[in-house]
């Protein structure tokens, strides 16, 4: 597609239930990043891959959050027995390599409720 | 560690007004790279400008500019002459060379109302 797409944009989910977002990145961009954008808060950096692996996975909040990539393009990020703390929007962006010669595509995220 | 400061967190604005927008950064970093990306109601970031820690030099695009000094770790958004449609919120971000540049650290962004 021209841009990063998201689904869901919005989930609103019982607490104790598992979801999963998916990111589908611009085609050819290797890079691929999430970050969790809460009430009042900056964007907070999840996890980042460079094809299918992640180098840096320290931005996990806990053993509850998860992502994958494969065949080096959609990523799912999968949350497990939600809490509402979890409640944010979760962006993904992709980008063509390294940000010192590229930029950040965003996608318009993933709103999550969790009651 | 990286941390990026945007102590404005709403400004209003009377349309045609001047107005600049700062962003405080921290790094330990040697070489690095600041951006502004704008995040309009829909949610997306758009990206606007990408600066280079080695590059001082000011940057105007159209009524945007961008003042960069390394002395006061400071690179701050002017936005000359508002508009409605500038109405948004505006982050501040850093990347450096420790992290290889994949690791962004962004601001909790200003939101900008501008007030036809």
């Amino acid at each position: 597609g021209a841009g990063v797409s998201q689904s869901p944009s919005n989930k609103v989910t019982e607490k104790g239930k598992d979801v999963e977002l998916r990111c589908d990145p611009i085609s050819g961009h290797t890079a691929l990043y999430w970050y969790r954008q809460s009430l009042g808060q900056g964007l907070e950096f999840l996890i980042y891959f460079q094809g299918n692996s992640a180098p840096d996975k320290s931005g996990l909040p806990s053993d509850r959050f998860s992502a994958e990539r494969t065949g080096g393009s959609v990523s799912t990020l999968t949350i497990q027995r939600t809490q509402q703390e979890d409640s944010a929007v979760y962006l993904c962006a992709s980008s063509s390599g390294q940000l010192n010669t590229g930029e950040l595509f965003f996608g318009e995220g993933s709103r999550l409720t969790v009651l | 560690a990286q941390k990026v400061t945007q102590a404005q967190t709403e400004i209003s604005v009377v349309e045609k007004e001047d107005v600049t927008l700062d962003c405080v950064y921290e790094t330990r970093d040697t070489t690095y790279y600041l951006f502004w990306y704008k995040q309009p109601p829909s949610g997306e970031l758009v990206f606007l400008i990408r600066r280079n820690s080695f590059d001082e030099q000011n940057e105007i695009s159209g009524r945007y500019s961008w003042n960069f000094q390394k002395s006061t770790s400071s690179f701050n958004f002017t936005i000359t002459a508002s508009q409605v449609v500038d109405s948004a919120v505006y982050v501040c971000a850093l990347s450096g060379n420790s992290g290889g540049y994949q690791k962004v650290t962004f601001g909790i962004g200003t939101k900008l109302q501008v007030i036809p």
